[in-house]
């Protein structure tokens, strides 16, 4: 199994500034995900971190506005730069178990936006 | 593209209920499925998951899951709730060969002594 903390776990933030979230894994793995749950709707992945290369983001989602570090294989941050009311949201680390049989995910971090 | 579809978005249940949470998904080639609970204030969970073989596999807390390829469908099933299975429950597939998850938009259930 992995560990995962998060933080912060909530924040409340202005319209125009950034947020920089961290994640850090008890263990060391290859790929970690970042997920967008916003208000009453699902998951969705917003890129996939890999340690010494480009995140990969989905469709929707852009490099500057969701940059991505990942410094080693413990540890990444997600930055959501320029907030809008609509980045309003709760923002989910996970990481594969190893196996590609489940993910295991953060406590996520609330972020509203004024 | 992958997609999921949930069907219920709130489920309300008495104690001793049974239970069916549909789940649906658009992929015509090999798929992992899997079922995530989030109870209130904790983090996701994997709750069951299906990879191959036997289409009726069994989780944590009593819950299974059907998988029907030919229908697209992984529906999740507990024959008696508890007040303590409230929680969102999430389905989710995964692509062979790829990795990342696609969720569906969950199903809140609340269960009611």
């Amino acid at each position: 199994s992995a560990v995962i903390s998060q933080k912060p776990s909530r924040d409340i933030c202005q319209r125009g500034t950034s947020l920089t979230i961290q994640c850090q894994v008890d263990s060391q793995v290859t790929m970690m995900f970042w997920y967008r749950q916003q208000p009453g709707q699902s998951l969705t992945l917003i890129a996939t971190a890999n340690q010494g290369s480009e995140a990969t983001y989905e469709s929707g989602f852009v490099i500057d506005k969701f940059p991505i570090s990942r410094p080693n294989l413990t540890f990444s941050t997600l930055t959501v730069s320029n907030l809008s009311p609509e980045d309003s949201s709760i923002y989910l680390c996970s990481v594969d178990g190893g196996s590609r049989e489940k993910l295991f995910f953060g406590s996520g971090t609330q972020l509203s936006v004024l | 593209a992958q997609s999921v579809s949930q069907h219920n978005h709130h489920v309300i249940l008495s104690e001793a209920a049974s239970l069916e949470l549909g789940c649906n998904y658009s992929y015509g080639g090999t798929v992992n499925l899997f079922w995530y609970v989030q109870y209130p204030g904790q983090h996701l969970q994997l709750l069951l998951k299906y990879f191959s073989g036997d289409p009726l596999v069994k989780g944590i807390k009593g819950f299974e899951a059907e998988f029907i390829k030919s229908k697209f469908s992984f529906n999740l099933r507990k024959p008696s709730v508890q007040w303590s299975d409230t929680a969102e429950y999430f389905c989710a597939v995964r692509a062979g060969g790829y990795n990342k998850l696609i969720f569906g938009a969950g199903t809140r259930l609340a269960v009611h002594p």
